[in-house]
């Protein structure tokens, strides 16, 4: 089954404490990206990938990091999170970036307090 | 500053009816414009999409119409059913890859 896997799906953390947000798809997509969703504001693209080692920032790319090492995986990373992190997000793939059968995860709600 | 505004934020309408949610671009980068159908509790889905070199594109019961000159273009649901309530986000796609989403239309379907 075509999916794309996000872990975890509910994180609550503390200001400043490294955390990573695993991204998995089982498509061979090229392309994949990070969201968040805020109510009021929509999605906002944080980075995205156009392939392995490819990385580019999004609209809101302040205070998280990616990393493409394989084409399958596209985990976020927040090395100091802060309380304005708090959201919902979303990883999706897609065969490129013009969203050709793109697919989300299920999203991780994350909460930094 | 690339943007794309989106309305109603909300919107009703009847079993049957017409669902029209209107979209509109100020920057030119945009070369492609996907549009989204959100659940609660689940992430959005590519519901169509279209290129600026087309005027409309449908699929069952979703049509996009896309103004070129005027920079809008809007989504219209037809025979809208009570399983179509959800959230629905239109988007622009830059040249260099970029994603904008519109802040979103919560849409019910009253049965």
């Amino acid at each position: 089954e075509a999916q794309v896997t996000q872990n975890p799906r509910y994180l609550i953390t503390v200001t400043g404490k490294k955390l990573t947000v695993t991204c998995s798809q089982n498509m061979n997509h090229e392309y994949m990206s990070w969201y968040r969703q805020d109510p009021g504001l929509g999605l906002r693209q944080i980075y995205y990938s156009m392939n392995v080692e490819v990385t580019d920032k999004g609209d809101v790319p302040e205070g998280y990091k990616v990393s493409r090492k394989e084409k399958r995986n596209f985990p976020l990373i927040l090395e100091s999170p802060s309380p304005n992190q708090t959201s919902l997000y979303f990883c999706a793939s897609s065969l490129d970036s013009m969203n050709t059968e793109a697919f989300f995860g299920q999203g991780t709600r994350l909460t930094v307090v | 500053q690339q943007q794309v505004k989106q309305s109603p934020q909300s919107l009703i309408v009847q079993k049957g009816g017409i669902s029209i949610i209107n979209c509109a671009y100020e920057n030119t980068a945009f070369d492609y414009f996907p549009w989204y159908q959100q659940f609660p509790g689940k992430g959005p889905a590519l519901l169509i999409a279209i290129r600026p070199d087309v005027s409309e594109k449908k699929e069952g019961r979703f049509t996009i119409s896309f103004n070129k000159s005027a920079k809008q273009f809007s989504l219209h649901i037809m025979d809208s059913q009570p399983g179509d309530s959800a959230t629905y986000f239109c988007a622009g796609v830059t040249w260099d890859d970029k994603i904008i989403f519109g802040k979103g239309t919560r849409l019910h379907i009253l049965p």
